[in-house]
């Protein structure tokens, strides 16, 4: 499996962009890069994923560097509510044993006022 | 639309005792999945149901985990004889179809097991 590499925490002023990288140096080329993220005491929310172009939904940005050895997260507009941990999960290819995501330890976001 | 729901939201259960948590998908997703995540851990993979195939239970810690997808779209999970340790946070989520891995899981809000 392809391991993510995230800072434990960042900060970031309200109404700014936030931007959390991930390192995935081992990435597979036919593997993808998905965002999740964990609003306390909530369950894991899809923000977007991506396999080699940068990608945008109403949410987020991810911008993929073009050797797809690392990826950037993009809230462009952070607010409050954005206050969460961010998990960044390389997918894994199906199989027995391996539908499942695996989520590390994630960046902790903290949105200040 | 509606998304995944799970009841009940909290449970509190005295050891020894059974418990049967509910996950409704997300209407046409194929795929159901059941996590559960302890206090400051990461997701911790349980069992995967697609279609009408056999489930994935490779994740069940234990043979007191058990799980049932009926007619293709409600789970129950139910823990037997439950213990202290299988305090959690249990988690579901769905998918259109868990057999392509571009496939993108919708979680529930997960339903709080304490064990007293």
């Amino acid at each position: 499996d392809a391991k993510t590499t995230q800072p434990t925490s960042m900060d970031c002023a309200e109404g700014r962009a936030a931007n959390l990288p991930c390192n995935h140096s081992t990435i597979s080329g036919n593997e993808y890069v998905y965002w999740y993220r964990q609003i306390h005491s909530q369950g894991p929310q899809y923000i977007i994923h991506g396999l080699k172009n940068n990608e945008t939904n109403e949410m987020a940005s991810l911008i993929i560097t073009e050797d797809r050895k690392s990826s950037t997260l993009i809230l462009p507009h952070a607010t409050l509510r954005d206050t969460a941990v961010y998990y960044c999960i390389v997918r894994v290819q199906p199989g027995a044993g391996s539908y499942q995501l695996t989520f590390g330890k994630g960046t902790k976001l903290s949105v200040i006022p | 639309g509606a998304g995944v729901s799970q009841s009940p939201s909290n449970k509190v259960t005295e050891k020894g005792k059974d418990v049967e948590l509910r996950c409704d998908p997300i209407s046409g997703h194929t795929a159901l999945y059941w996590y559960r995540q302890s206090l400051g851990q990461g997701l911790e993979f349980l069992i995967y149901f697609q279609g009408n195939s056999a489930p994935d239970k490779s994740g069940l810690p234990s043979d007191r985990f058990s799980a049932e997808r009926t007619g293709g779209s409600v789970s129950t999970l139910t823990i037997q004889r439950t213990q202290q340790e299988d305090s959690a946070v249990y988690l579901c989520a769905s998918s259109l179809d868990g057999g392509r891995w571009t496939d993108t899981q919708y979680f529930g809000p997960g339903t709080r097991l304490t064990v007293l």
